[in-house]
């Protein structure tokens, strides 16, 4: 199986900042990667495919980079409403795997 | 609007057996692939299986294979899951998940459903 590991695992920052997540893959995964959000008690949503494609509606504040087994998501200008638990999730192959997750947290 | 929306969690001795249903509106859902991933509580996410548009292509995680069957109603635009021989680890929300192609090849997710509870004890 492919393990990803993302870091940092929490991170702590203030409306206006801009802040990067890594992503990690234990293998070459070329550019199957996606990143969503999920926030308590409400159903996951998709942001960045292809490690680089917004999905379609989601502002252009967050931005994917990378290809192979390194990959960042970066949210810019950070509002209230961004402060949620962000993971990345590969599927170059089964069984599809996830990191286990970056909390971000206001400061 | 996409719209998932599961049900059939509850609680569940171990040994026992759940189906979870998906229901779902706001596309053609007999055009996509759909599937189900699950997330123990305080836990990271686990994908649980994965069906192609027509039904006639099913994957499952090796933890869950032999136990679950994925399964689809494209007339009832309805997903299921059919969950045997329960474990306490299987206890998780269980998300339904929409994929943006039909097949059932490794996917990212478009959409996704609020979840449903599992809970498996005596």
């Amino acid at each position: 199986d492919i393990q990803m590991t993302q870091s940092p695992s929490s991170l702590s920052a203030s409306v206006g900042d801009r802040v990067t997540i890594t992503c990690r893959a234990s293998q070459d995964i070329s550019n199957y990667l996606a990143w969503f959000q999920q926030k308590p008690g409400k159903a996951p949503k998709s942001l960045i495919y292809a490690a680089s494609s917004l999905q379609s509606g989601v502002p252009s504040k967050f931005s994917g980079s990378g290809s192979g087994t390194d990959f960042t998501l970066t949210i810019s200008s950070l509002q209230p409403e961004d402060f949620a638990t962000y993971y990345c999730q590969q599927y170059n192959s089964f069984p599809i795997t996830f990191g286990q997750g970056t909390r971000l947290e206001i400061k | 609007e996409v719209q998932l929306l599961e049900s059939g969690g509850g609680l569940v001795q171990p040994g026992g057996s759940l189906r979870l249903s998906c229901a779902a509106s706001g596309f053609t859902f007999s055009s996509y692939a759909m599937s189900w991933v699950r997330q123990a509580p305080g836990k990271g996410l686990e994908w649980v299986s994965v069906i192609s548009n027509s039904g006639g292509s099913t994957y499952y995680a090796d933890s869950v294979k032999g136990r679950f069957t994925i399964s689809r109603d494209n007339s009832k635009n309805t997903l299921y899951l059919q969950m045997n021989s329960l474990r306490a680890e299987d206890a998780a929300v269980y998300y339904c998940a929409k994929a943006p192609y039909s097949s059932s090849w490794a996917s990212f997710f478009d959409y996704w459903g609020q979840g449903t509870l599992v809970t498996v004890s005596s």
